[in-house]
């Protein structure tokens, strides 16, 4: 089951910060994060395990709440160079049924503009 | 180091017709996964393959196949071309050794563009 994205877009300008969220029905082992920019390949940007662990990386952190099947990605003092379309993977839990477990489940995406 | 390799660039077909993808992964990486990326829209996983057997399964047709070589470059087949194939198709490695499969990022290739006309 794919994961659902939001918001769907969002224009920010330079400095300012944003929020991408990521949510799933399923029971999750773990979320994936990864920008791409347009006619670029997936570029990736960070792993959350089950534990409830937040990361970061620069600017760009991310939190995973397991029991809530949800996960953010934050923004913060955004740059021009943040532009492009993100994307949430999703690995089910074993015991969470279906197929999700073996295989990264992407969400539809978010795409972010950052002007000057 | 070089990254992920992937060829053609781009690729036009007609409906019918056969196709064949190819994927040189990182070098030290053993497992190679498929995805099909429609225009605005996230990828969708089509295989993993691990060590030439394949390891996962995404909802495509059977016209859809591929393989793994002892170099651990992978083909991507698609017989029967349809329209709606037409696609960005991604291929992705990792340091890969056993599930969970997500404990590993995917690196991925700059894609190959198939339109089918």
């Amino acid at each position: 089951q794919q994961p659902v994205q939001s918001p769907q877009a969002v224009i920010l300008r330079e400095g300012e910060d944003a929020v991408i969220n990521c949510s799933s029905s399923k029971a999750l082992y773990s979320v994936h994060w990864y920008r791409q920019k347009h006619g670029e390949a997936p570029v990736f940007l960070m792993i959350l395990l089950k534990g409830g662990e937040q990361k970061g990386h620069d600017k760009i952190s991310a939190s995973f709440n397991e029991k809530k099947q949800q996960s953010s990605l934050y923004l913060t003092a955004s740059q021009l160079s943040y532009s492009g379309t993100y994307f949430c993977g999703t690995e089910g839990s074993r015991n969470a049924g279906g197929t999700s477990y073996g295989k990264l489940t992407f969400g539809q995406g978010t795409i972010l503009t950052v002007h000057p | 180091d070089a990254g992920v390799t992937q060829s053609p660039t781009h690729l036009i077909k007609t409906r019918g017709q056969h196709v064949t993808l190819r994927c040189s992964p990182i070098s030290g990486h053993k497992s190679v996964s498929w995805y099909q990326q429609v225009l605005g829209q996230g990828p969708q996983f089509i295989f993993q393959y691990y060590e030439k057997e394949e390891r996962g399964r995404g909802n495509f047709p059977d016209r859809f196949s591929a393989r793994q070589f002892p170099n651990y470059s992978s083909e991507l087949n698609v017989n029967a071309l349809l329209l709606g194939d037409s696609a960005l198709y991604l291929c992705a490695s990792s340091s890969f050794t056993g599930y969970p499969i997500s404990n590993q990022p995917q690196h991925f290739g700059d894609g190959t563009r198939l339109s089918i006309l």
